[in-house]
């Protein structure tokens, strides 16, 4: 079955700064890629998402890329801000049997 | 739209004690699942449900079990209650048609096993 990696599991960044947020997966048959923004005692909500059809996918200061050859995503946040900090999950998605299978997250500090 | 909704919130159980936990959705989303999220940790997918009547295992499904008679209700059963099974659980729903759309998370039901 799909397997998901994401690194690092605790990322701190200067306050404007960019954050980057890696993740890969074992099935080439994935085709559906989203992130998602847990705070503190909330529950996860979905803040991007990319298919395998396209490589790269923008929404004002947060970016994802793939990298099919690789089996490898990405999320990019630019221009950081105090209330990104929060838990951050990446996910795949195989059509094998169309489970979304999550990384195990990355805790985001925004650093004044 | 009341989206995804679960119940209870909260509960305490005793050891060997059974419970269900429940779940709704309003928006005709085919697709259901349960999460369970341990203190600091990832989602590990329980079960999953592609439309009313068919339910199949995730990743970590022992000492649970579901059923999904109707397209708005996934119900999650816990059988004699374990320790272990101390977390707080996520059911999601979502819509899959040619492509996957996105998933929407209940607000989650704390689970402490004493």
């Amino acid at each position: 079955g799909e397997n998901v990696e994401q690194h690092p599991s605790t990322l701190s960044v200067q306050e404007g700064d960019s954050a980057v947020i890696k993740c890969t997966y074992s099935d080439s048959a994935s085709n559906y890629f989203p992130w998602y923004k847990q705070e503190l005692g909330k529950r996860p909500q979905l803040i991007i998402d990319i298919r395998s059809n396209v490589g790269e996918k923008k929404d004002q200061r947060i970016a994802v890329t793939l990298n099919k050859t690789a089996k490898h995503f990405s999320l990019h946040i630019t221009e950081t801000q105090p209330e990104d900090s929060a838990v951050y999950f990446c996910a795949a998605s195989s059509r094998r049997d169309d489970k979304i299978i999550f990384g195990k997250g990355t805790r985001l500090h925004i650093l004044p | 739209n009341a989206g995804v909704t679960q119940t209870p919130k909260f509960r305490i159980l005793k050891i060997g004690q059974s419970m269900t936990l429940q779940c709704a959705q309003d928006m005709n989303h085919n697709y259901m699942y349960w999460y369970r999220q341990d203190p600091g940790m990832g989602l590990k997918l329980i079960y999953y449900s592609v439309g009313a009547g068919i339910t199949d295992k995730g990743e970590v499904p022992n000492g649970y079990n579901v059923s999904r008679s109707t397209t708005e209700d996934f119900p999650l059963r816990l059988e004699l209650a374990a320790p272990s099974q101390t977390s707080v659980y996520f059911c999601a729903s979502s819509y899959l048609g040619q492509y996957q759309e996105t998933q929407y998370f209940g607000p989650g039901t704390r689970l402490l096993v004493l």
